[in-house]
């Protein structure tokens, strides 16, 4: 079945750059999109990112666009997230989500998620 | 693109049937998801294309609506349905998500 598994997170420094992963299994993941998806604490959810199959297109929100890059090894199966110039904002749980299909089309499995907490 | 869902919470009790509205700010054909997410955990896809079931979902829970409007309905809520619903348009990006409706027990 498919496994989606995020790590990386912990507590952060304002400005400082950790970088998240996500291990990917039981689907062939070179054949999908891969999200971020990040959730503040009691907040709801706000889109970061995603980009496509074989990493040739990315999109951003604006709020993470110029500092958040996001990338894939497809033969590692795993998607990383290079966080940058991190602010207390950016403080979540960030959840990384496959795409159900091809185009226009809805993130059909997500992870349990990773804290980042941004704090001096 | 921005959603707005109302309401924000309800309460409401077993058997209750449930309707919860997406308002896109712009016309986004059928591309609208619903999600489903339980404290502590990640967001479960529940339907797609506005109105498609995905699989395993049980069939209590439906979606309709289009270009601007949509609703997710729960016709007879089970106690496992307490949780909070997201819409997500997949017209464009940046995907927006709705706000959110928390579903309480009443």
């Amino acid at each position: 079945q498919v496994q989606l598994v995020e790590s990386g997170g912990g507590v952060v420094q304002p400005g400082r750059s950790p970088r998240l992963s996500c291990a990917a299994s039981g689907f062939p993941f070179s054949s999908y999109g891969m999200n971020w998806v990040r959730q503040a604490p009691g907040k709801g959810l706000e889109w970061v990112a995603v980009i496509s199959s074989d990493g040739s297109n990315k999109y951003y929100a604006d709020s993470v666009k110029g500092r958040f890059t996001i990338s894939r090894d497809n033969s590692k199966n795993t998607l990383f997230l290079q966080m940058n110039s991190l602010r207390a904002e950016d403080t979540a749980v960030y959840y990384c989500a496959k795409d159900l299909g091809v185009g226009s089309t809805p993130l059909g499995y997500w992870g349990q998620g990773t804290l980042v907490t941004v704090s001096s | 693109i921005q959603l707005t869902q109302s309401p924000s919470s309800l309460s409401a009790s077993v058997g209750d049937r449930v309707i919860i509205t997406c308002r896109a700010s712009q016309g986004i054909s059928s591309y609208l998801a619903w999600y489903q997410q339980k404290p502590g955990k990640g967001p479960k896809l529940l339907i797609y294309a506005a109105s498609t079931l995905q699989s395993g979902v049980p069939s209590r829970f439906s979606g309709s609506g289009s270009g601007t409007d949509f609703t997710l309905t729960i016709s007879s809520l089970q106690p496992e349905d307490f949780a909070t619903y997201y819409c997500q348009q997949v017209d464009s990006y940046p995907r927006a998500f709705g706000q959110g409706t928390k579903v309480e027990i009443k």
